[in-house]
């Protein structure tokens, strides 16, 4: 079956540090990818997402490229904010015909916290 | 601004009292979700509607019964539940059930407490 592994956290940072969170799947075909963003007592907004192999996906400074030759996605910004601070989900689908039509797979999240 | 509402945001039942939780959208999506969040985890699909059909049963208990009254709406109606149900309960909707091309939306969620 699908699955999606992320890197452990938490993860603490100071204000404009360089951030990497590590995401790497196992899934058949091509399955599309998503970085979701959990802010504290909010539910999850989509951040960035890829559809197939080599696109970049990027939003508010953050990137991840889909690299298909090692089955990951992994999440960078190069100075991050205070107001990052935040649970960050890498998730995959598949398309239709495949077993997870319509269900998103979740990595297990990884906190992040910046300090000033 | 979230596009996708939830009410109430919080709730405390007990283990014998009937509850709904409500989940709105007005973007014209055809394909909505209901998912549990314990904390410090992901979310946990429970079920999907598609054309206000139920699409997805993740051999969710019986006392969970959504209910999809039009395109705009979803209900999660609740009863008998046990301790271990309380979570954040999250809505979500999407264009239709291809969430590669058209990722979902959530809501804020419902912080549900059983007594």
């Amino acid at each position: 079956g699908n699955s999606v592994t992320q890197m452990e956290g938490p993860v603490t940072l100071s204000e404009e540090a360089f951030l990497t969170i590590n995401c790497t799947y196992t899934a058949t075909g091509y399955p599309s990818l998503f970085w979701y963003v959990q802010y504290p007592g909010e539910g999850l907004q989509l951040l960035l997402k890829a559809t197939k192999a080599d696109d970049k996906g990027s939003n508010k400074g953050f990137e991840a490229t889909y690299r298909k030759e090692t089955t990951s996605f992994h999440l960078e910004k190069g100075s991050v904010q205070v107001s990052d601070s935040a649970v960050y989900f890498c998730a995959l689908t598949q398309g239709a015909g495949g077993t997870s039509y319509g269900k998103l797979t979740f990595g297990q999240g990884t906190i992040l916290t910046v300090h000033p | 601004d979230t596009e996708v509402t939830q009410t109430p945001k919080h709730l405390v039942m007990g283990m014998t009292n009937k509850k709904s939780l409500k989940c709105e959208q007005h973007m014209g999506h055809r394909a909505m979700y209901w998912y549990k969040q314990k904390a410090k985890k992901p979310p946990e699909l429970m079920f999907v509607y598609s054309y206000e059909k139920l699409s997805i049963n993740e051999s969710v208990p019986s006392r969970f019964s959504p209910e999809c009254p039009n395109s705009s709406l979803l209900n999660l109606h609740l009863h008998a539940l046990q301790p271990e149900d309380s979570a954040l309960y999250l809505c979500a909707s999407s264009q239709d059930l291809d969430i590669g091309g058209s990722p979902l939306h959530f809501g804020n969620g419902t912080r549900l407490t059983v007594t």
